[in-house]
């Protein structure tokens, strides 16, 4: 079954604009990961966030965590043309040997050169 | 270096024929491995995951099966594949505070 919830499910915007994109889960968490995925590619990590932390940031991205709305932001921020893809949230709710990430159905983004 | 290697990139099988993808890591030990698929324009389902050597965990029922002879090898099978296992499979090993790496995956049609 799928936790996380994206929205909104694409986006476009013009190079040089923010872009932010959200997501609900339904679950208590041990953690939320952000993931990129470019055309007909595997996953790429993007940033970890604890369920004990409320921001986090990496480059270019800026990540929140709202445990008691059950929700999570990722920022990018100065969009380029390269960062056009799909990104997804995914929840972890376990710890050690029984994680275990579920994933939501995915956020497409365009950047326009 | 810590790598994953997933292979083939894209197969097409007829309905009814068996299945194998192979999945191993390198750089690491007793790593957590994992098998989605990824419909299209759908987010990943967990299919299977694995603790080690001989421990699988099935997430849905259905038509495929995992097993894990090798510390750092994974392997996703089917003895007789069915259109609705068409998808896009990706293996994934827990890299701790780095998240998960996933594999390039595998584009499998059945036809």
């Amino acid at each position: 079954s799928q936790q996380g919830e994206e929205d909104p499910q694409a986006l476009s915007i013009q190079e040089g604009e923010n872009a932010t994109m959200n997501c609900s889960y339904k679950t208590s968490i041990n953690n939320l990961q952000w993931y990129r995925q470019n055309s007909g590619r595997g996953l790429v990590h993007l940033i970890l966030i604890r369920s004990n932390e409320r921001e986090k940031h990496s480059g270019r991205l800026r990540v929140t965590l709202d445990t008691s709305k059950k929700s999570s932001s990722l920022l990018i921020t100065a969009s380029r043309a390269a960062d056009t893809a799909s990104y997804f949230c995914a929840t972890d709710s376990y710890t050690g040997a029984n994680s275990k990430l579920t994933f939501g159905k995915g956020i497409t983004l365009s950047v326009r050169p | 270096s810590q790598t994953i290697h997933q292979w083939p990139a894209t197969l097409v099988q007829p309905v009814g024929s068996p299945l194998s993808l192979e999945c191993t890591v390198e750089g690491t030990s007793n790593p957590n491995l994992y098998w989605y698929r990824q419909a299209a324009g759908r987010g990943l389902q967990l299919l299977f995951y694995s603790v080690g050597i001989g421990q699988i965990s099935s997430e849905v029922p259905q038509n495929l099966s995992a097993s894990r002879p090798q510390d750092r090898q994974f392997i996703l099978s089917s003895k007789k594949l069915l259109l609705s296992d068409s998808g896009f499979y990706l293996c994934a090993w827990r890299t701790g505070v780095r998240g998960y790496t996933f594999g390039s995956g595998t584009r499998l049609t059945v036809v």
